[in-house]
């Protein structure tokens, strides 16, 4: 059974990090592309970044480039996100999920979530 | 805002059937597969439809897709009270290198 399972939401100051991790089960990490994918309060959903398998090529969206970076090991089948100057804006539920392959869109299994709030 | 756009609300009332739309580009849906996700209330998101038109094992036929040119459609036929939820298009941006994913439609069921 797949399993993602997030860790490292909290409350940050503005212009503060935060790392996230989501720790995977189930699946052969290493075969398939990883996404972060997140949601505002009452907002729909934003595609954060994207990371092959190999973890040789990353994607990200603009509202985060330069700022957020993704990253795994596959040794221990984690998947990371480091978020550094956060604002208010990057509030949000940030969801792990799990492409088909390297399918970046077909997002087939969505861990539950860690929140992220920041404020002062 | 979203690249991909779709309508706000929709509503039906059960047993008929409504469509949702998402609208693109040549530079996602135009080029790529949509996939549709539903969203039921304080829960992750789940996907409904990948590759313009499949179903994942577990979700009724009653649910179907549709693609045609930059433009995609989620079918519901015989609606149903626990269809009252949110629903959301997906798509990979060429242009981007990024997933879109449309603003959400919320779905009554009257």
């Amino acid at each position: 059974e797949v399993q993602l399972l997030e860790s490292g939401g909290g409350l940050v100051q503005p212009g503060g990090s935060l790392r996230l991790s989501c720790a995977a089960s189930g699946f052969i990490f290493s075969s398939y592309a990883m996404s972060w994918v997140r949601q505002a309060p009452g907002k729909g959903l934003e595609w954060v970044s994207g990371l092959s398998g190999s973890g040789d090529r990353t994607f990200d969206a603009d509202s985060v480039k330069g700022r957020f970076t993704i990253s795994r090991d596959n040794s221990k089948n984690t998947l990371y996100l480091q978020m550094n100057s956060l604002t208010a804006e990057d509030t949000a539920l940030y969801y792990c999920a799990k492409p088909w392959f390297g399918e970046f869109a077909y997002l087939d299994y969505w861990g539950q979530g860690t929140l992220v709030t920041v404020s002062s | 805002q979203s690249v991909l756009t779709q309508p706000p609300s929709a509503s039906g009332t059960p047993g008929q059937r409504v469509t949702i739309s998402c609208s693109g580009s040549s530079s996602n849906i135009g080029s790529n597969y949509v996939y549709w996700y539903q969203q039921l209330p304080g829960t992750a998101p789940k996907l409904l439809i990948y590759r313009n038109n499949q179903r994942p094992s577990g979700v009724p036929d009653r649910f179907s897709g549709s693609k045609s040119g930059t433009s995609a459609s989620l079918a519901i036929s015989g609606l149903r009270s626990e269809d009252e939820t949110d629903y959301y298009c997906a798509a990979w941006d060429d242009s981007l290198r990024a997933v879109l994913f449309g603003g959400g439609t919320k779905l009554t069921v009257l």
